[in-house]
């Protein structure tokens, strides 16, 4: 058990372009949470799926952002068309109610800067 | 819907006094309550967490809190702190798969 990673840790891109993240949980871990946070604040809950359903998204959550679960394990995250407003840190967690109590593991974040 | 909040943006402490951070939340139901800690360029780590039972839950490096459900509280306590222990603290509350965090608090520990 390795812990929850991210990649890329870091992303630079310039404004409109698309950039997608993605999330490797640990492995026993059914339940999987997209969190954005910026300087200053905590994390703000984006999405979360239980296996490969997305059960909840948040309002932060424009029609720009889509994320995905397609088998139940690794998640991406991908934003379309960034504005300067989506450079933040975006961190994935993971948790099982059986293994965890749904204590979420966070990864190390990728920290996205747009241009 | 569901609200943490950390009343100090700062906690200054001198190294090997009793250190508390704040937090209090709003939440229908019962929640689970958790403290996370978070270093410079990293993510958030586990702290301790209430789901049920004893008002008073211990956690990693000694750390401990205690959950006051008449005043919606769920402070972070450490009866000695280290300098080690300088960094940002969340409080966070979780109840129906979403999860909903406060501001921080960054503690400071001086020697």
């Amino acid at each position: 058990d390795t812990g929850v990673s991210q990649d890329p840790r870091h992303k630079i891109t310039k404004r409109g372009q698309n950039v997608t993240f993605r999330c490797d949980p640990i492995s026993e871990h059914n339940r999987l949470y997209w969190y954005r946070q910026t300087l200053g604040q905590g994390p703000e809950f984006l999405t979360y799926f239980q296996n490969e359903a997305q059960l909840e998204k948040s309002r932060l959550l424009s029609d720009r952002f889509s994320a995905e679960r397609p088998k139940g394990s690794f998640s991406t995250l991908e934003i379309q068309r960034t504005e300067q407003g989506d450079s933040a840190m975006y961190l994935c967690a993971s948790s099982s109610p059986r293994i965890t109590t749904d204590t979420q593991y966070f990864g190390p974040g990728t920290r996205l800067t747009v241009l | 819907a569901q609200s943490v909040a950390q009343p100090e943006d700062q906690v200054n402490v001198a190294e090997g006094n009793p250190l508390t951070v704040k937090c209090t939340y709003s939440v229908s139901g019962n929640p689970y309550l958790f403290w996370y800690v978070q270093y410079p360029n990293r993510g958030l780590q586990f702290l301790l967490k209430y789901i049920t039972g004893d008002n008073l839950v211990k956690g990693s490096y000694g750390f401990e809190a205690e959950f006051n459900k008449s005043q919606t509280s769920f402070h972070l306590k450490k009866p000695s702190a280290l300098v080690s222990d300088s960094a940002l603290y969340f409080c966070a509350v979780l109840r129906a798969g979403k999860s909903t965090f406060g501001d921080g608090t960054t503690l400071t520990v001086k020697p």
